[in-house]
């Protein structure tokens, strides 16, 4: 099986502006995650779509949504750029969701915001 | 409140030698835990995962970790360091009655000496 793919891989924007990036998860897989990892704030959880839902959602502004679709690729967008906002987007998918599920990650999208 | 600490930031050892990497977490309810591993500009990878099974995990690469609920521990060793294990690794510790589901630790890296 093809692993989980995300797109673009890397991607530079400006301030203010609004970027998506896009995840396709591993075919079958109905579960996909968020994480956002930077140097100083190590790997955070960002949210977690399931069946096209928002399952659960981490302690960020709402500059930064997502949504899912019926084919469970999942997009996540962030509005009006910050210079902090660069980082390591990863993204992971898993069969259902639930805490003992095993998550598989993809290479993940790197952001730097000028 | 789930957290999880990495105690070492950064770990040395030279190849053909034990490798340990100490994890300690605190949850409210039975959790799963997880080690992944990232290689430089890669994703993460799983090495093994608890859930309340054995208390003794086995994982890829040689890799196990013990899950000790009175020490709140789940320290990741291998007998035999070998020069790819050079990566960061990832203690996770996942909560069912958590928002956040996902709590990683801040990361060790694993440093390997010819």
């Amino acid at each position: 099986k093809a692993g989980v793919t995300q797109t673009p891989r890397y991607l530079i924007k400006t301030r203010g502006q609004q970027v998506t990036l896009s995840c396709s998860p591993i075919s079958g897989h109905r579960s996909v995650s968020w994480y956002q990892q930077t140097p100083g704030q190590g790997l955070q959880f960002l949210f977690e779509y399931f069946s096209e839902t928002q399952r659960n959602k981490g302690n960020f502004p709402g500059r930064f949504s997502g949504r899912q679709f019926s084919n469970s690729r999942s997009e996540m967008n962030v509005s009006t750029l910050e210079l902090g906002d660069s980082a390591l987007y990863l993204c992971a998918s898993s069969p259902i969701t639930g805490e003992q599920e095993t998550q598989y990650f993809g290479p993940g999208t790197r952001l730097l915001v000028l | 409140a789930q957290s999880v600490t990495q105690l070492d930031s950064h770990v040395s050892v030279s190849e053909g030698t034990p490798v340990l990497l100490r994890c300690n977490y605190s949850s409210s309810y039975s959790p799963s835990l997880f080690w992944y591993v990232q290689h430089p500009n890669k994703g993460l990878q799983l090495l093994l995962k608890y859930t309340s099974a054995a208390t003794l995990v086995k994982g890829i690469n040689g890799f196990e970790a013990e899950f000790k609920k009175s020490e709140t521990s789940f320290h990741l060793t291998k007998p035999s360091a070998h020069m790819s294990d050079a990566a960061e690794y990832f203690c996770v510790v996942s909560e069912a009655s958590s928002a956040s589901k996902i709590i990683f630790g801040s990361g060790t890296r694993l440093s390997i000496r010819p």
